[in-house]
């Protein structure tokens, strides 16, 4: 089983639309818990931590499920600038190490 | 956000040659710097650890000495690819973390090698 897995998509979607994306880990030791975002050819960006309690930032909401190691990524009001990869990324162990990041969910957004 | 710069941003070499890539931490103090790599349409995958002042840990399946990895201060680390082969070409992204909030990490704008 991969430590980090996500649907690949794509995921097509015209403006205005909420679409949520899934990703699930395999280490129960993950402390750290993040969506970055990737567009084409450039680094990854980070989008937003991931909280147990759950998190929203703006048309952003994160979720986190720490028992089923299940983490979520909703956005709303989707605008053509959204489109991306999404990289669902976990740390390997607590403390500062090692990102482990899943293949990426990539979003076009359409007018 | 923490700034994290690379240099070269691309590159274009010949078989056989080495290729120098540097990673700085531009507005703090890293003393841990990973290096990634990314082929087309894949997930970045981790190269290696880089320590401040110590050798670096690499992932399996890494060859230490093809990829020599130098985090001689706090601010810099560099991977030098040596003997380049045409299937090292990729995307090198080095990342430090820390900076602002801990556990967050901050990535370079990546390295394109392309190796003739």
């Amino acid at each position: 089983r991969k430590e980090v897995e996500q649907d690949p998509g794509p995921f097509n979607v015209p403006e205005g639309a909420t679409v949520a994306f899934n990703c699930t880990y395999s280490n129960s030791a993950s402390q750290s818990f993040f969506w970055y975002r990737q567009d084409c050819r450039k680094e990854p960006k980070l989008l937003m931590s991931v909280y147990s309690s759950g998190n929203e930032d703006g048309r952003f909401t994160a979720q986190l499920n720490r028992a089923s190691q299940y983490i979520s990524l909703l956005i709303r009001d989707s605008k053509l600038s959204d489109s991306a990869t999404y990289l669902c990324v976990v740390n390997r162990n607590s403390g500062n190490t090692p990102l482990v990041f899943g293949k990426g969910t990539r979003l076009s957004v359409i007018a | 956000g923490a700034v994290v710069s690379q240099h070269p941003s691309w590159v274009i070499c010949k078989s056989g040659t080495s290729v120098k890539i540097e990673c700085r931490s531009l507005d703090f103090q890293a003393t841990t710097m990973f290096w990634y790599r990314q082929f087309p349409k894949q997930s970045l995958m981790l190269m290696a650890t880089s320590n401040e002042g110590s050798k670096a840990t690499y992932e399996q399946g890494v060859e230490k000495d093809k990829f020599l990895i130098n985090h001689a201060s706090l601010t810099l680390s560099t991977l030098t690819v040596t003997s380049a082969h045409p299937e090292d070409s990729s995307f090198y992204i080095c990342s430090a973390g820390g900076a602002l909030k801990y556990l967050e990490q901050y990535f370079g704008p990546g390295t394109r090698l392309t190796v003739t």
